[in-house]
């Protein structure tokens, strides 16, 4: 079974541009979730996505934002780039709430300059 | 009251000891708390979990210990090796379902052969 992949795996953008990262579910799973990792804050909850629809959020600005599509697969954006939103943002997936084994992509680093 | 504290930041020990790393919660709604493995350049993976209607649990050269009373968790690394150098996160997630994970600040461990 393929794992979570996530792309692209580097981005370069600039401050005040936008953003959009992919990210595809191990197969027959049904639950997205985002994370941000830095060095300063380690890993944070983003959001979570079932079924299309958001079921958790953490405490981010509304710059970012994400859906989820009805393959699972799920898209976040974030817009009006600043320095701080450099990172690697982590994709996780598990079979749904209730769920407990959430596995994780290789992430997709982010630099914004 | 959503954090969860992880000491110590890094620890080197040598091959053949036993590596500990402790966490500490406040939130008593937590319910599930997993250990992930992270290595340079790849997302975290999940390497033991543990419920607090037990107080240890032991899979291979890992085990996880778990004190209710006192809000605290701890992973041991038995016969430590030099391919267990990584960084160590615990977390925590509350409703039984570990979509919304809260990370600790991650422990770097480094075995010395």
């Amino acid at each position: 079974k393929a794992g979570v992949t996530q792309t692209p795996r580097y981005l370069i953008k600039t401050r005040g541009q936008q953003v959009t990262l992919s990210c595809s579910p191990i197969s027959g799973h049904r639950s997205v979730s985002w994370y941000q990792q830095t060095p300063g804050q380690g890993l944070q909850f983003l959001f979570e996505y079932f079924s299309e629809t958001q079921r958790n959020k953490g405490n981010f600005p509304g710059r970012f934002s994400g859906r989820q599509f009805s393959n699972s697969r799920s898209e976040m954006n974030v817009s009006t780039l600043e320095l701080g939103d450099s990172a690697l943002y982590l994709c996780a997936s598990s079979s749904g709430p209730g769920g407990e084994t959430q596995y994780f992509g290789p992430g997709t680093r982010l630099l914004v300059l | 009251q959503q954090q969860v504290k992880q000491s110590p930041q890094s620890l080197i020990v040598q091959k053949g000891g036993i590596s500990i790393i402790n966490c500490a919660y406040e939130n008593t709604a937590f319910d599930y708390f997993p250990w992930y493995q992270q290595f340079p350049g790849k997302g975290p993976a999940l390497l033991i979990a543990i419920r607090p209607d037990v107080s240890e649990k032991k899979e291979g050269r890992f085990t996880i210990s778990f004190n209710k009373s006192a809000k605290q968790f701890s992973l041991h690394i038995m016969d430590s090796q030099p391919g267990d150098s990584a960084t160590y996160f615990c977390a925590a997630s509350r409703d039984q379902g570990a979509q919304k994970l809260v990370f600790g600040q991650g422990t770097r461990l480094t075995i010395n052969p």
